[in-house]
C-alpha cells in the first residue's frame, strides 16, 4: 500500500504569491492533518480535517486555509506569502480523528521557499 | 499552553552503545499522551514509541524504551544497542487527551551514531 503522498516535493515562490500544497492520505484513512516545520524546529500544527470538516486549527493567520475532498485528499492554501512561510509542510493521515493514540502517518513533506 | 522542551540539540553515540534523549513538558492536564518521533534525513517522520499518561508502566518497543516520570513531567527515550540506522532527528511530542486535534513537538535532538 502507498503511504501518504504530497506534491510538489519542492516549490519556490515570491512574496505576495499564493501556493497550494496537496496531500493524499493512506487508503482508508479519513483524517488529514497539516504541520509547518521551520528549519531547526519541530513541526507546528496547522489544521486537522476529518470527513471533509475542519476539526482543529492551530495558531496560524487566516492566510492559511485548507480543505478536504470526498476522496479524503486535502489541499493547504497559503495566500500573500511571506518570507517566514518558508518551511517544510508536512501532511499526516490517520484512520479517524477521535483517537488521540491513533498513530499519525506522515508524508515526506513539501519544501516551500519564499523569496 | 503546553510546551515541550528537548534540552539536547545534538547527541552522539557509539554503535552498539546506549543513549538517552531527554524531554520535559509543561501541562496542567492530568490525562495526555506522549510520543517520540524519528525523522531521518529523508524527512519522513516515523513514530518510534508512545506512552499514555495514565499508565505507570514505561512503554517499550524492541530497542527503544522510555522513562516516564509524570510528577517531574519528564519523558526520556533510551535507545539500546544503537545502530547506524538510528541516526536521525528525534522529536518528543505531547498530545492532550481533551484536545486531541493538537499535538505539540519539541525542537528535536539530532542523534549521530558513530561506527
Amino acid at each position: 500500500d502507498a503511504g501518504v503522498t504530497q506534491s510538489p516535493t519542492h516549490l519556490i515562490k515570491t512574496r505576495g504569491q499564493h501556493v497550494t500544497l496537496r496531500c493524499s492520505p493512506i487508503s482508508g484513512h479519513k483524517s488529514v492533518s497539516w504541520y509547518q516545520q521551520v528549519l531547526g524546529q519541530g513541526p507546528q500544527f496547522i489544521f486537522q480535517y476529518y470527513e471533509k470538516e475542519e476539526r482543529g486549527r492551530g495558531n496560524f493567520p487566516d492566510r492559511f486555509s485548507a480543505r478536504q475532498f470526498p476522496n479524503y485528499s486535502s489541499e493547504l492554501n497559503v495566500n500573500a506569502l511571506l518570507l517566514g512561510d518558508s518551511a517544510l509542510y508536512l501532511c499526516a493521515s490517520s484512520p479517524e480523528s477521535r483517537g488521540s493514540l491513533e498513530t499519525q502517518y506522515f508524508g515526506p513533506g513539501t519544501r516551500l521557499l519564499v523569496l | 499552553a503546553q510546551t515541550v522542551t528537548q534540552s539536547q540539540p545534538e547527541m552522539s553515540v557509539q554503535e552498539a552503545e546506549t543513549v538517552t534523549l531527554s524531554c520535559t513538558y509543561d501541562t496542567s492536564e492530568s490525562d495526555y499522551y506522549l510520543f517520540w518521533y524519528k525523522q531521518p534525513p529523508s524527512r519522513q517522520m516515523i513514530l518510534v514509541i508512545r506512552q499514555e499518561a495514565y499508565k505507570q508502566q514505561n512503554a517499550t518497543e524492541n530497542r527503544f524504551s522510555v522513562n516516564f516520570q509524570k510528577a517531574a513531567k519528564s519523558f526520556s527515550l533510551k535507545i539500546s544497542d544503537s545502530q547506524l540506522g538510528d541516526a536521525a532527528m528525534y522529536f518528543c511530542a505531547y498530545r492532550s487527551f481533551y484536545n486531541n486535534n493538537d499535538m505539540r513537538f519539541g525542537a528535536g535532538t539530532r542523534l549521530t551514531v558513530k561506527p
